[in-house]
C-alpha cells in the first residue's frame, strides 16, 4: 500500500534562518507531488507541484522553493524565513487528480 | 484557471440535524469533485468524491450532488454527530490537469 511520510511534525525557526521540509512517498511510482500551506484557520494554498523528477511548477511567488531530486522525494526550502512563512505545511501525492490526493501528516512551522 | 467558491464559511447545527455545504466552480471542463474533512490539527482526508458522469453519490450519512449545468455541487450530512465537527473542503479538477483547486473551507460545528 502507498504511504506518505512528512517531517518534522513541528518546527520553530527564527526569522532569517533557512528551512528544509522533506516528504517521501512509498508504494507508488511517478506520483504527482504537491506542497500546500495552510495559515491558521484558513484554506489550502497550493505552493508547488511536480509531475516528475526535476519538474517543479510554482503557484505563488515567494521566498520558498521546491525540489524533486528523486521520484518519490519532494523538498520544500527557504534560504531566509519570514514571519509570514508561519503555517501548517502539507505535502500530498496523487496518481491522477481524478483519484484524489493523499496528504501527509503536516509540519507546523512557527517563525519567531 | 479554475475557481472554486464554498459556502457557508461556518455552519452550526444541532446533533441529529442535517448539514449542507455548497460549492460552485468556474471551469466547465472540471470532471472530478472530491470532499475533504480536516479535524483540528490534522491532515485533510478524503471522505467522498463524485465524477461528472453521475449526479449523486451516497455513503452512509454522507451524500454529494452535482449539477453540471449550473456548475455547482453540494455535500449533505444527515443525522449529524459531534464527531462530524471539522472543517470541510470541496475541490475540483479541471479535465486532465493534475491539480485540484480547493474551496476556502467550511467550519462545521455540531452542538449537543
Amino acid at each position: 500500500s502507498q504511504t506518505i511520510h512528512q517531517w518534522p511534525a513541528t518546527l520553530v525557526q527564527p526569522v532569517g534562518s533557512p528551512l528544509s521540509l522533506e516528504c517521501t512517498v512509498e508504494g507508488t511510482s511517478n506520483p504527482n507531488l504537491y506542497w500546500y500551506r495552510q495559515a491558521a484557520g484558513r484554506g489550502l494554498q497550493l505552493l508547488f507541484y511536480s509531475v516528475g523528477i526535476g519538474q517543479i511548477s510554482s503557484e505563488v511567488p515567494q521566498n520558498l522553493s521546491a525540489s524533486r531530486p528523486q521520484d518519490r522525494q519532494f523538498i520544500l526550502s527557504s534560504k531566509k524565513l519570514l514571519l509570514s512563512d508561519s503555517g501548517f505545511y502539507l505535502c500530498a501525492w496523487s496518481v491522477w487528480a481524478e483519484h484524489g490526493y493523499t496528504f501527509g501528516s503536516g509540519t507546523r512551522l512557527t517563525v519567531v | 484557471g479554475e475557481n472554486v467558491e464554498q459556502h457557508p464559511s461556518t455552519l452550526s447545527v444541532q446533533e441529529g440535524d442535517s448539514a449542507v455545504i455548497k460549492c460552485t466552480y468556474s471551469d466547465s471542463a472540471s470532471n472530478y469533485f472530491p470532499w475533504y474533512k480536516q479535524e483540528l490539527g490534522k491532515r485533510p482526508q478524503l471522505i467522498i468524491d463524485i465524477r461528472s458522469n453521475v449526479g449523486e453519490k451516497k455513503d452512509q450519512r454522507i451524500a454529494v450532488t452535482l449539477n453540471k449545468t449550473a456548475k455547482h455541487f453540494s455535500l449533505h450530512i444527515t443525522e449529524t454527530q459531534p464527531e462530524d465537527s471539522a472543517v470541510y473542503f470541496c475541490a475540483a479538477s479541471p479535465g486532465t490537469a493534475s491539480k485540484l483547486t480547493f474551496g476556502t473551507g467550511t467550519r462545521l460545528q455540531v452542538t449537543l
